[in-house]
Formats: C-alpha cells, sequence, structure tokens
C-alpha cells in the first residue's frame, strides 16, 4: 500500500511559466515533508522541505504547500527554467520514527524552452 | 566538504554471485540510510544506522541482504547470493538530523 503518491507521472510546462507538482499521503503520522529533485544518473537532492506545523515554506523560485486536512502537498517553481527540467519526489516522515523517508513515485517535469 | 559518496557506480552481476557495496557518508553524520529504486518505481528505504548501530532494518528484503557499518564510519551492503529481482539502483543518504538529506549517486546493479 503506497502512503505517498504521485499521480502524475509527467508534466511539460513553458519557460517562465509556473510548474504546480503534487503529493498526497495517507498517514497521518507524517509530519515531516520534502522535495528531491533528480537528474539521470545522479542521486536524489533535496530541494525543500515543511513541517506539518506550517503550510507554507517558501526559498526563492520554490515554494511547497501543505494542506494537513486534505492530506495533500504541493510544490510550485516560478519561474521555470530549463535546468529545472528533472524528476521530482516528494517524501514524507515520520520525525518521532527512525526518520526513514516514504518516497512518491515521481514525476518528470519538462520546461521547454 | 565531500559528499555521499557510493562504489561502484555500476555493476553487472550474474545470478547467484555476491555483490558489496559502498558508501561513504559525508563526516561527522551519524545518521546513514539505504535506499533501493527498482525499475523506475518509488525509492524505497531498506535500512537506517546511528553510527554502527543499526536503528532500523525494516525495509530489508531478505536475509540475502547484509549492511554493516564498521565504526561508524562507511557502511557497506551485501548482497548474497543476488537474484534478478535485486536490479536496480542502490542509493546511500547521510544527515546528522534525523531526516535523510544528502544522497550519493547511486550504485546501478543489474544482476543477468
Amino acid at each position: 500500500d503506497q502512503q505517498v503518491k504521485q499521480n502524475s507521472p509527467s508534466l511539460s510546462v513553458q519557460e517562465g511559466r509556473i510548474s504546480i507538482l503534487n503529493c498526497d499521503y495517507t498517514n497521518s503520522m507524517f509530519d515531516y515533508f520534502l522535495w528531491y529533485k533528480k537528474y539521470p544518473a545522479e542521486g536524489p537532492t533535496f530541494l525543500i522541505s515543511i513541517s506539518s506545523i506550517k503550510d507554507k515554506n517558501e526559498d526563492g523560485r520554490f515554494t511547497v504547500f501543505l494542506n494537513k486536512s486534505a492530506k495533500h502537498l504541493s510544490l510550485h517553481i516560478v519561474p521555470s527554467q530549463p535546468g529545472d527540467s528533472a524528476v521530482y519526489f516528494c517524501a514524507a516522515s515520520e520525525t518521532s520514527n527512525t526518520g526513514k523517508l516514504i518516497f512518491g513515485q515521481g514525476t518528470t517535469l519538462q520546461v521547454k524552452p | 566538504e565531500a559528499g555521499v559518496t557510493q562504489f561502484p557506480s555500476h555493476s553487472v552481476i550474474e545470478k547467484g554471485q555476491t555483490v558489496t557495496l559502498r558508501c561513504d557518508p559525508i563526516s561527522g553524520h551519524d545518521n546513514l540510510y539505504w535506499y533501493r529504486r527498482v525499475m523506475g518505481k518509488e525509492i524505497k528505504f531498506l535500512l537506517h544506522f546511528v553510527k554502527e548501530s543499526k536503528q532500523d532494518e525494516s525495509g530489508m528484503p531478505n536475509n540475502r541482504f547484509l549492511a554493516e557499518r564498521t565504526g561508524g564510519t562507511y557502511s557497506t551492503l551485501k548482497v548474497q547470493p543476488a537474484e534478478l529481482e535485486d536490479s536496480g539502483v542502490y542509493f546511500c543518504a547521510s544527515s546528522q538530523d534525523r531526516v535523510a538529506a544528502f544522497f550519493g549517486q547511486g550504485t546501478r546493479l543489474t544482476v543477468v
């Protein structure tokens, strides 16, 4: 049973526009959420995170929104750049637990020039 | 500062053989994690070390997998004997706090 789901396998966006990547989770014990970016033949790179006590966290062009009642989070990238083209993974953790991350399947983002 | 380093980057072995993957975490990071991604699916947790102790090995698939972390520094993940379904990319990650933040580049294991 998948506890973290990214229902869109791929997303294509024009350069300069907004990219919105979505993630849903089922485990109400998750209290920390992260987004990772992955280029081919590389490991995931940490992008941005949010604690369950917040509903928004912003870092430059990247903003993560958390809707706890809907068990939904999203990553907004604005403006999108061609270098943002990668696979984006949503991950969740129970920090009171071992700290292990539960990942979604990933969404491939393509930003077209 | 060096990041998380994994060796080898690729390994192709025959079914039934043994393979050992190595991970050197970021210096000073007590937490070390192993993850695996199979067939382009989600990245799945295998186990977690705190220094040299196994904190959580609930994700280890079966007893053909053995992980060690000598002296709380580098870690090895041995697969013996390897099966076809073990093919995938094995990632190591390390962190100072309990949320894995830094990943290595991965070892792509192909069992034929």
